[in-house]
């Protein structure tokens, strides 16, 4: 049974370019987080989705970020017009209800 | 102030030493208590997981929870230098607004010298 499985591992995008970021939970959990980790700070959550729905987005920038999880497929973190500010490590978790996470490696995403 | 306070670090001591690892918070709302473990450039890792007050040990780990002073703690006896890692804690609120959002302490980096 695979863990959660995020690609890619590094993705490196000039400022201005889209990121696109990719989780596929564990087998029979449909319960997806994301969560983003600066250089030195604590995991943020960012956003919690359910299939098709978008449960809980308190912790989403406002603008150029975005989040999905499709009836088929992985879910999907998008960065439009990404900034400096916006290198770190996001993380993906899925579960099958609320709590006893599993996490996957990580995105590592640097702007140049 | 922030809801989740963690001591960062770093903290270093010697192989076989106990390990005191600490956490604070704000929010009374908090009922489901965690501890993760980050080994460098890679994903967080489940230790412990309490809710509401009290003990629970599992091996070489122990996990306290003070709900009157909102204070955790986990504790690892007999340290390895396999035990060199970030540990975050990390807690829940409950009620029928709960998402299952974890807020995470900013994470102590322990190492363990043989």
């Amino acid at each position: 049974n695979a863990g959660v499985m995020q690609n890619p591992r590094h993705l490196v995008r000039r400022r201005g370019q889209e990121a696109r970021l990719r989780c596929s939970p564990m087998k029979g959990h449909s319960h997806v987080y994301w969560y983003r980790q600066l250089p030195e700070e604590g995991l943020k959550f960012m956003v919690y989705l359910q299939k098709e729905n978008i449960i809980d987005e308190s912790g989403m920038p406002k603008e150029r970020f975005s989040a999905e999880f499709p009836k088929e497929g992985p879910s999907i973190l998008r960065i439009q017009q990404v900034v400096r500010g916006d290198s770190a490590a996001y993380f993906c978790a899925s579960s099958r209800q609320g709590y006893g996470y599993t996490f996957g490696s990580g995105t590592r995403l640097t702007v140049v | 102030q922030k809801e989740v306070e963690q001591d960062p670090g770093p903290l270093s001591v010697p192989e076989g030493a106990i390990v005191s690892l600490n956490c604070t918070y704000s929010n009374s709302a908090f009922q489901y208590f965690m501890w993760y473990r980050q080994y460098s450039r890679k994903g967080p890792e489940l230790l412990m997981y309490t809710y509401s007050s009290g003990n629970k040990e599992d091996g070489r780990f122990t996990a306290q929870v003070d709900k009157s002073s909102k204070y955790i703690s986990l504790f690892i006896r007999d340290s390895q230098p396999s035990d060199s890692a970030t540990y975050l804690c990390a807690m829940s609120a409950r009620g029928s607004s709960n998402t299952g959002k974890l807020i995470f302490g900013q994470g102590t980096t322990l190492q363990v010298k043989p």
